[in-house]
């Protein structure tokens, strides 16, 4: 029954490692989107995939590289880790159109840089 | 300027209380307006969309003045279910790309 799926839910690791969170749909979106939640509960789009192509690609380290292998997944990658990307990082994804703005949250990847 | 500016709360309330958010946004192109409600560490979820004529969802009443670029969220009869944090959406421009910008949120505490 799962709509928007993510993996892991939580994620420690050390600063200068490489990591990957994944996300999965299966609503029959066709855009998925990725979202930064800082310390301070601020979110922030990162990046979004409209049939995987990217649209949105706002002023993220280039350390954080999307993938969108089909319209259901979207995975990103994070190189070189630092104290600074630890935040809840939430995969979203919606259907172009009418609900393009009706976005559905997975659950979040917590992620901790020690 | 922040693009979405709400204040942050938090909002302490008593059951059955009325109570209002209100949330100011900086870009005059915005088309399309939402509350999201986000529960303590879990996803933010759709509340309801904004229209310009208001419109009202069971307890739950959205406002939007175009002029002032400001938008209200009424809660009545609170429930303690309703604790959560409210956020403020805007869309990023008048085109549709989906690009959301979320306002910090405003913290709502119902006590029994």
């Amino acid at each position: 029954d799962t709509a928007v799926s993510q993996t892991p839910k939580y994620l420690v690791t050390q600063m200068g490692n490489d990591k990957s969170i994944k996300c999965e749909q299966n609503l029959g979106h066709d855009t998925m989107y990725w979202y930064k939640q800082d310390s301070k509960k601020f979110l922030k789009i990162m990046f979004s995939y409209n049939n995987k192509e990217l649209i949105i690609n706002e002023t993220v380290p280039n350390r954080f590289s999307p993938k969108s292998p089909d319209k259901a997944h979207l995975n990103l990658h994070i190189n070189s880790l630092e104290l600074g990307d630890s935040a809840v990082y939430f995969c979203a994804s919606s259907m172009r159109g009418q609900n393009y703005n009706e976005q559905f949250f997975g659950p979040g990847t917590r992620l901790t840089v020690l | 300027r922040k693009e979405v500016e709400q204040d942050p709360g938090p909002f302490n309330v008593p059951e059955g209380a009325t109570v209002a958010f209100n949330c100011t946004y900086s870009n005059s192109a915005s088309q399309s307006f939402f509350w999201y409600r986000q529960d303590c560490r879990k996803e933010p979820k759709l509340l309801m969309s904004v229209y310009s004529s208001g419109n009202e969802d069971g307890r739950f009443t959205a406002q939007l003045n175009r002029a002032s670029q400001y938008i209200s969220l009424l809660i009545r009869d609170s429930k303690l279910s309703d604790s959560a944090t409210y956020l403020c959406v805007v869309n990023k421009s008048s085109s549709n790309t989906g690009k959301l910008i979320f306002g910090q949120g405003t913290t709502l505490q119902v006590k029994p």
